[in-house]
């Protein structure tokens, strides 16, 4: 099983501010099969990116995925204060899915 | 609009047993691989089960397996997660969501359905 750590565990930056977020696997990973969720308290995880670097349906250009291989990142350029939040990164492996322990962005 | 509509949850004995539902709409149910993913308190996301498209293709993550068995109705657009042995473990929201296609994320999920485990 592919374990995928997510990196730091929580960040505290400010509206503004650019949020760098790491997601590495275990074992290599393909770029298709690596998606970024967002989730806010209370509320169920919203698809941010897919295939690593692309966006999904409505969501701002401040938010970006690169990364291949083990090592994949989410960037968000300019910190708004409705992106304060938990990240999660997810991989598929043929019929099997597993998700990194999430990274909470916090307000400075 | 895609609406996953959950239901089933409740406080349940060790041991007993629960039945979660996923009331689908808004799209094409049959053609679509399901899954459900569930958040204990205060943790990450786990992924439990998926179900392709026909129902012939069952899936589960080793944490559950022989406990639970994941089956659809595609002629009432509902998907469903049979729990047994349940554990205080098993304790956590839990999600169903659509697969999108072959790159297996997740594109719509439902609100959640909470199940609890305590005597």
């Amino acid at each position: 099983e592919i374990v995928l750590t997510q990196s730091p565990g929580t960040l505290s930056l400010s509206p503004g501010e650019r949020a760098t977020l790491s997601c590495r696997a275990s074992q290599s990973v393909s770029s298709t099969y690596l998606a970024w969720y967002q989730q806010k308290p209370g509320q169920a995880p919203r698809l941010l990116i897919y295939s690593a670097s692309s966006r999904a349906t409505g969501i701002p250009d401040r938010f970006s995925g690169s990364g291949s291989g083990t090592d994949f990142t989410l960037t968000i350029s300019r910190l708004e204060p409705d992106d304060f939040a938990v990240y999660h990164c997810q991989q598929y492996g043929y019929l099997t899915w597993t998700f990194g322990q999430g990274t909470k962005v916090e307000i400075k | 609009e895609v609406q996953l509509l959950e239901s089933g949850g409740g406080l349940v004995q060790p041991g007993g047993s629960l039945r979660l539902s996923c009331t689908a709409s808004g799209f094409t149910f049959s053609t679509y691989v399901m899954t459900w993913v569930r958040q204990a308190p205060g943790k990450g996301l786990e992924w439990v089960s998926g179900v392709s498209g026909s129902g012939g293709g069952t899936y589960y993550a080793d944490s559950v397996k022989g406990r639970v068995t994941i089956s659809r109705d595609n002629s009432k657009n509902t998907l469903f997660l049979q729990m047994n042995s349940l554990r205080a473990e098993d304790t956590a929201v839990y999600y169903c969501a659509t697969v999108a296609g072959m790159q297996g994320h997740f594109d719509y999920w439902g609100q959640g359905t909470l199940v609890t485990v305590s005597s």
